[in-house]
């Protein structure tokens, strides 16, 4: 079955504690990108990839870093994670970056 | 620059009534993309439709019927005979065609709560 997947779904957190949502396709799509959900401001694009080795920034980057070794997965690294990183995180990708499918949601808590 | 505006925030009406979710789209590029998102009360984005900038038709997929209008730049979402299960957050995004790392720009959502 074609999907994308993230891990954890749910994650509470402190403060300054580093943590990794990953996110993997079977798609062997090239394009990946992170989005965060929040109430009022609908999803906002954090990073994305166009293929291996190839990041760029989308329009909220700040806290965040991502890696792409392999082209099936996509991390998105929070080193010293914040509250105002609570959110709802999404994962998608898609080949030739127009249709998006998305993974399941992360629904992240920093205390 | 590229904006989606959903001026409805929440809208609530009874089953069977029908509803209509607006979009409203701005950008420079004549080729794009319109989507609509449902998003459930369990979290997940589910995909309703794509339609690209050069196909006007309207469409109807069962219940749901979609209205694109490029002179107004809009492209609207019917929901005829609405039903508990419809009650969600719907999201209207676009897509710019052709550019590098295009990301989706979603609009804020509608929320629309269906009562019995």
């Amino acid at each position: 079955e074609a999907q994308v997947t993230q891990n954890p779904r749910y994650l509470i957190t402190v403060t300054g504690k580093k943590l990794t949502v990953t996110c993997s396709q079977n798609m062997n799509h090239e394009y990946m990108s992170w989005y965060r959900q929040d109430p009022g401001l609908g999803l906002r694009q954090i990073y994305y990839s166009m293929n291996v080795e190839v990041t760029d920034k989308g329009d909220v980057p700040e806290g965040y870093k991502v890696s792409r070794k392999e082209k099936r997965n996509f991390p998105l690294i929070l080193e010293s994670p914040s509250p105002n990183q609570t959110s709802l995180y999404f994962c998608a990708s898609s080949f030739g970056g127009v249709e998006q499918f998305f993974g399941p949601g992360t629904r992240l808590t920093v205390l | 620059a590229q904006k989606v505006t959903q001026a409805q925030t929440e809208i609530s009406v009874v089953e069977k009534e029908d509803v209509t979710l607006d979009c409203v789209y701005e950008t420079r590029d004549t080729t794009y993309y319109l989507f609509w998102y449902k998003q459930p009360p369990s979290g997940e984005l589910v995909f309703l439709i794509r339609r690209n900038s050069f196909d006007e038709q309207n469409e109807i997929s069962g219940r749901y019927s979609w209205n694109f209008q490029k002179s107004t730049s809009s492209f609207n979402f019917t929901i005829t005979a609405s039903q508990v299960v419809d009650s969600a957050v719907y999201f209207c995004a676009l897509s710019e065609a052709g550019q590098a790392g295009t990301a989706l720009i979603f609009g804020k959502g509608t929320t629309l709560s269906v009562s019995s």
